[in-house]
């Protein structure tokens, strides 16, 4: 099983421009979030998804987007990159309905905002 | 609220020597808890997990925790450290309610010498 796919690895946009993070999973979770890791500052939530067609904000949701159209693919939008979201991005998924939640998560994106 | 606290932001110790890394939580519910490891420029790996069963929790790599909701901590400790141990170590909290959200601690970082 691959798990969870993130890519790209690395990216650097300037200031202004959009893209799209992806993430994909193979097991089948229902849970699935986006953290941004920030040195000194741990994992902040950003968006969550508890299945397809359900997504809600996290602590820090402001700038970014998402979409859970399939159970596998949670993508995360930056629609007009700044500075403050240099920061290194992780997608997690994790089992819904044990509720005993152990993630499991990608290698990382690290964006750097020019 | 359920939050974490991570008592310790760097701790250093001597190859060979323990390795305790403290946390507290709290939680308005019965907790899961878990003890995450990220390894420098790498993603983050799954530790141990408590959820409710036995309260020491052994893990990967020599590494266990025991549940004390008395205290309500759940410190992380190795009886010797070795050099692949140096990296950041997050406690994290996870409640049944609330959509299963992880709360994270701060982290801390563990630097083992020579």
């Amino acid at each position: 099983n691959a798990g969870v796919t993130q890519t790209p690895k690395f990216q650097v946009l300037k200031t202004g421009q959009s893209m799209t993070l992806q993430c994909a999973q193979d097991m089948n979770h229902e849970y699935m979030s986006w953290y941004r890791q920030d040195p000194g500052m741990g994992l902040r939530l950003i968006h969550y998804s508890v299945g397809a067609g359900i997504t809600d904000q996290g602590e820090v949701p402001n700038g970014y987007n998402v979409s859970r159209s399939t159970t596998e693919d949670f993508p995360l939008r930056l629609l007009s990159a700044a500075p403050s979201q240099t920061s290194v991005y992780f997608c997690a998924s994790s089992y819904q309905g044990q509720g005993r939640t152990e993630a499991f998560f990608g290698q990382g994106t690290r964006l750097t905002v020019v | 609220a359920q939050s974490v606290t991570q008592l310790d932001s760097h701790v250093s110790v001597s190859e060979g020597t323990p390795v305790l890394l403290r946390c507290n939580y709290s939680s308005s519910y019965s907790p899961s808890l878990f003890w995450y490891v990220q390894h420098p420029n790498k993603g983050l790996q799954l530790l141990l997990k408590y959820t409710s069963a036995a309260t020491l929790v052994k893990g990967i790599n020599g590494f266990e925790a025991e549940f004390k909701k008395s205290e309500t901590s759940f410190h992380l400790t190795k009886p010797s450290a070795h050099m692949s141990d140096a990296a950041e170590y997050f406690c994290v909290v996870s409640d049944t309610g609330n959509n299963r959200k992880l709360i994270w601690g701060l982290g801390t970082s563990l630097a083992v010498n020579p």
